[in-house]
């Protein structure tokens, strides 16, 4: 009974090609975000979700395409990989979004590995 | 930029012992901070919060003091065991969303 699950737990994939991670939250939250760890374990924000529309986009390269079908799901698809897209990516989950503050709920990550 | 961030990268502490795990912070508008463990291969796992309006608050275990004069953050670990070994970020929100701002991180280590 994960509350946030993501799937790959590994992706190893050469530079060019386009792949998708995908994260699933069974807690009811209406908030969705992904982060990106770098190998220093720096944990950045890259998006939010709030029930489906997107709330924050941070300075991510537009091959990035964050993807949600309702507010259960947000995917993260990539296209046209670079080496410097290798690192953790974590799914999160909070139960609000503005003025009520509450700790996010992590996936176990997704370690993408661009050769 | 960064809002947070750490005093040391690294903690090694003797198995019992008190540990204490600095962070300062930069923006005063900073209303509510976290204190996460990263354990090896999983996601970060919340600890415990403190809100703005709060100087300290105490879990199992743990504690968490704020001092906004000087806008630091410290996590305190009574009795260190050997489970309590990860990485501890403190976050903040700066900009009133829930979009938690991360520090760099410390890595304990606990020794038997």
């Amino acid at each position: 009974d994960t509350a946030v699950s993501q799937t790959p737990k590994y992706l190893v994939t050469q530079m060019g090609n386009d792949k998708s991670i995908k994260c699933e939250q069974n807690l009811g939250h209406d908030t969705m975000y992904w982060y990106k760890q770098d190998s220093k374990k720096f944990l950045k924000i890259m998006f939010s979700y709030n029930n489906k529309e997107l709330i924050i986009n941070e300075t991510v390269p537009n091959r990035f395409s964050p993807k949600s079908p309702d507010k259960a799901h947000l995917n993260l698809h990539i296209n046209s990989l670079e080496l410097g897209d290798s690192a953790v990516y974590f799914c999160a989950s909070s139960p609000w979004q503005t003025t009520h503050n509450s700790p996010l709920h992590f996936g176990n990550g997704t370690r993408l590995t661009v050769t | 930029g960064e809002s947070v961030g750490l005093h040391l990268p690294t903690l090694s502490v003797q198995e019992g012992d008190n540990s204490i795990i600095n962070c300062a912070y930069s923006n005063s508008a900073s209303d509510y901070f976290i204190w996460y463990k990263q354990e090896s291969g999983k996601g970060p796992q919340f600890i415990i919060d403190i809100r703005s309006n709060m100087d300290k608050r105490q879990g199992q275990r743990v504690t968490v003091l704020l001092n906004k004069t000087v806008k630091h953050l410290s996590l305190q670990i009574a009795a260190t065991q050997p489970g309590d070994s990860a990485v501890y970020f403190c976050a903040d929100n700066p900009d009133y969303n829930n979009d938690m701002r991360f520090g760099a991180g410390t890595r304990l280590t606990v020794k038997p």
